[in-house]
């Protein structure tokens, strides 16, 4: 059990380019999250997976979020025509079946994206 | 939806000192409350979580009161060590939230040597 592995873990870019981020949950891990931190606050929820099905989605994610997990294990996040405002630390979680009352999230040290 | 407040957002102590954060939440419904500690430069872990059938829950230096009525929960933290100093979140959660946890907006402890 290697965690929960997300890259890159820093990108620069600039305004307009689109950009991905890649979640790798632990194994048998049936439920992914996906989690929005910026400077001096907590995780904002922006979505989350139950295996390949995506069950939930905050009003903060825009149309130019888009979130997959095709086959029930890895995740992507892609963002396109990036702002300044998109500017944030994104945290990957996973954990067992059931809300996170039953069981731990474990997090990711997550994906920081600067946008120029 | 909930709404979390966490007191303090900033708090220093002397090594050996003991920090208390409290996190007051609006659903009354909330029937799980963990707290997470975030350190720098990685994600945020679970140290400890308590729920409503119960009034405190102790972990070796750590523990968690429940305060139901009033709609608080407070993390202890004794005889605190360097290692301590990390960014504290609370995450109040009931069923009806679907599957996300709701944090704070935390409380950066650091313990001075």
């Amino acid at each position: 059990d290697t965690g929960v592995s997300q890259d890159p873990r820093h990108k620069i870019t600039k305004r307009g380019q689109n950009v991905t981020f890649r979640c790798d949950p632990i194994s048998e891990h049936n439920r992914l999250y996906w989690y929005r931190q910026t400077l001096g606050q907590g995780p904002e929820f922006l979505t989350y997976f139950q295996n390949e099905a995506q069950l939930e989605k905050s009003r903060l994610l825009s149309d130019r979020f888009s979130a997959e997990r095709p086959k029930g294990s890895f995740s992507t996040l892609e963002i396109q025509r990036t702002e300044q405002g998109d500017s944030a630390m994104y945290l990957c979680a996973s954990s067992k079946d059931g809300g996170p009352d039953t069981g731990e999230l474990f997090f990711g040290e997550g994906s920081r994206l600067t946008v120029l | 939806g909930e709404n979390v407040e966490q007191h303090p957002s900033t708090l220093s102590v002397q090594e050996g000192d003991s920090a208390v954060i409290k996190c007051t939440y609006s659903d009354s419904a909330s029937n799980y409350f963990p707290w997470y500690k975030q350190e720098l430069g990685k994600g945020p872990q679970l140290i400890i979580d308590i729920r409503s059938n119960v009034g405190e829950k102790k972990d070796q230096r750590i523990a968690v009161t429940l305060n139901k009525t009033a709609k608080h929960f407070s993390l202890h933290i004794t005889e605190t060590q360097p290692e301590d100093s990390a960014v504290y979140f609370c995450a109040p959660y009931h069923y009806n939230q679907g599957g996300k946890l709701i944090f704070g907006q935390g409380t950066e402890l650091s313990v001075k040597p």
